[in-house]
Formats: structure tokens, sequence, C-alpha cells
């Protein structure tokens, strides 16, 4: 399993960035996938989620509105297209895959990716 | 929202000796709760899920216990390579999951 984000970088407050992680080495259709991020010097925070089918999406609240998470089986990749960004929103964004392949359901993460880094400043 | 609380903030432990890392939820969880290991500049691994269930890969070493709100993460023996931060995750409101604040376990 490997997944790789990018599409990271620096954005003015309000402006706009879409993340990508290419995932490789799995049924990608099977496995809901989310987002965390993880400010500098901070824990792990909740993005999104989007079922395997990419009928299902979720969002925590603090960036409910703003955030876009979406899924492309063709082309076996996750995206997270983030608008109205905030200075509170600067954090390595992780991609993370579901641990087991049930729908309708939810689970630990057991593969992540790397890492992406969001600077939101002006 | 469940709110996961992890405790100590930092342990310090000599290599060799064992540790154990605590996670309370504010309210029950069951067993769906998961652990992973962090080190620096690197992404997080999966150590144990459903409670008390190593993740493949992982030594024996590593251990949970608990269900409902109280779970805590054993490593037996400390090597030199467990010195990291250390995550616990409920995923039983999922997908609205919540971490704990993590646990430093460095070396005495």
């Amino acid at each position: 399993v490997q997944l790789v984000e990018s599409g990271g970088g620096l954005v003015k407050p309000g402006g706009s960035l879409r993340l990508s992680c290419a995932a490789s080495g799995f049924t990608f259709s099977s496995y809901a996938m989310s987002w965390v991020r993880q400010a500098p010097g901070k824990g792990l925070e909740w993005v999104s989620t989007i079922s395997g089918s990419g009928d299902s999406v979720y969002y925590a609240d603090s960036v409910k509105g703003r955030f876009t998470i979406s899924r492309d089986t063709s082309k076996n990749t996750l995206y997270l297209q983030m608008n109205s960004l905030r200075a509170e929103d600067m954090a390595l964004y992780y991609c993370a895959k579901d641990g087991l392949p049930v729908v309708g359901d939810y689970w630990y993460f057991d593969y992540w990716g790397q890492g992406t880094r969001v600077t939101v400043s002006s | 929202e469940i709110v996961m609380t992890q405790s100590p903030a930092t342990l310090s432990v000599s290599p060799g000796e064992r540790a154990t890392l605590s996670c309370r939820a504010s309210q029950s969880v069951g067993s769906n709760l998961a652990w992973y290991q962090q080190k620096p500049g690197q992404a997080p691994r999966l150590l144990i899920y459903a409670a008390s269930t190593r993740a493949t890969g992982i030594p024996a070493r590593f251990s949970g216990r608990g269900s409902g709100t109280e779970f805590t993460l054993t490593i037996s023996s400390l090597q030199s390579e467990d010195f990291a931060v250390y995550f616990c995750h409920q995923y039983n409101k999922s997908p609205f999951y919540t971490f704990g604040q993590g646990t430093k376990l460095e070396i005495k």
C-alpha cells in the first residue's frame, strides 16, 4: 500500500488549494478514505471522510462549507478542495486509508501517507 | 464530540523498562479504539486496533487493553526505536473521529 499526497503550498488567507492523494497497492474503490491534519507541534485532527463509492462524505465542523472531499476511482486518487483558507488551516495534511472494506461503516486508519504541508500566510 | 484525554503528556522511561500510557474517553467508545506511533518527520503508524489487536508486523511487546472509557497501551520492554509520540483514536462515532492529544515517550 502506498499513499502519496501532493498539492500543498503557500496560500494567502481566503485563497484556495487542491490536495491530491495517489493511492496504490489495494482496491481503491473498496475503502473509505480520509484526510487528517496536524498543525505544527500539535496533535491529529480529523478533517473529512469519503466512502468507497464516493456517495457519502463527512466533514469536521471546522471545515464544513469550505472544504470538499472527492475521489476518482479511475485514477485511484483522493482529493481535498480547500477554499476560504484561514490561518488555522495551516497544517500537514495526511490522507489515510480505512482499515476495513465495510460499506457504510468506518474504522481505524491502517495506512497513512507522508503528508503535504499547507501554509496560510499573507 | 467524544473527547479523548491522554496521560501523561510526557513519560520518561529507561530502555528495557515497561511503559504504560493511558487514554480516557469522555463517553463509552466500546472497543473502537486504536493506538498510533509517530516519530519525528514521519506519518503515524497503526499499532493497535479494536483496543487490543496488534496490527500487522507490530512486535508482541506492544499490548493494548481496555473498553468503554478507559484504555492503556503498554510497551513491555522499551527499545530505542520505541521513543516517539503515541496517539489514541476513537472510531466509535465514526467517521466523526477524535484523537487524544498524544503522549511523548522519552528516554530517561
